[in-house]
């Protein structure tokens, strides 16, 4: 199993761009999760999902937008990428019975 | 309002023990965990306490009381490698959602 993996790895966006930031876990997890890391601080949730065709906001989701269309997958689209928005960005996916989220490589993205 | 602190850095020598508390208030509570994560890389699980008491794992223990909103985190006979931040997060029992705290930078000295 190659558990969950992120693409891109690195991502500079000039101010106003927008991407998809790409996860897929191979796990058959329900519950999947993005999450933003600033420098020195923990991490903050963005959205979440528990289910294909489920999304709901997390604790910071302005500026992003996700869907689930499959299990496997979990994209994060940023529209008008603004300097704020630079940060590691982690996806995870977790199994209702089991509390453990297995965490991506993560992607690090700089807005200038 | 979910509110989770740990101190932001801590110290310690080779083959000492190191104690990294954890005090949380949440609006729900299904279970404390708490990650490691070496500079650049993701979080990885090391442990899950959802009942009071000690839970011990090898060199690390963690333990909870959930009427104080208290956790530590216990490193026993600390490596090089050991060097990194500890995540403390809380399980409010929505959808599995997991609240961090601001992370612990653990340095090991020799």
């Amino acid at each position: 199993n190659a558990g969950v993996t992120q693409t891109p790895k690195f991502r500079i966006l000039k101010i106003g761009q927008s991407m998809t930031l790409q996860c897929t876990q191979d796990m058959n997890h329900n519950y999947m999760y993005w999450y933003r890391q600033d420098p020195g601080m923990g991490l903050k949730l963005i959205y979440y999902s528990v289910g294909a065709g489920i999304t709901d906001k997390g604790e910071v989701p302005n500026g992003y937008n996700v869907s689930r269309s499959t299990t496997e997958d979990f994209p994060l689209r940023l529209e008008l990428a603004a300097p704020s928005q630079t940060s590691v960005y982690f996806c995870a996916s977790s199994n209702p019975g089991s509390y453990e989220q297995y965490f991506g490589p993560g992607t690090r993205l700089t807005v200038t | 309002g979910q509110n989770i602190d740990q101190p932001t850095e801590m110290t310690a020598t080779e083959g000492a023990i190191v104690q990294i508390n954890c005090t949380y208030q949440t609006s729900g509570f299904n279970g404390l965990f708490w990650y490691q994560q070496h500079a650049g890389e993701a979080p990885t699980f090391l442990s899950y306490n959802v009942l009071d008491g000690l839970e011990e794992k090898g060199r690390f223990s963690s333990f909870l009381s959930r009427s104080k909103g208290y956790s530590y985190l216990l490193l026993k006979e600390l490596q090089m490698k050991d060097s990194a931040s500890y995540l403390c997060a809380v399980n409010n029992n929505a959808g599995n959602m997991l609240t961090f705290g601001g992370g612990t930078r653990l340095m090991v000295k020799p």
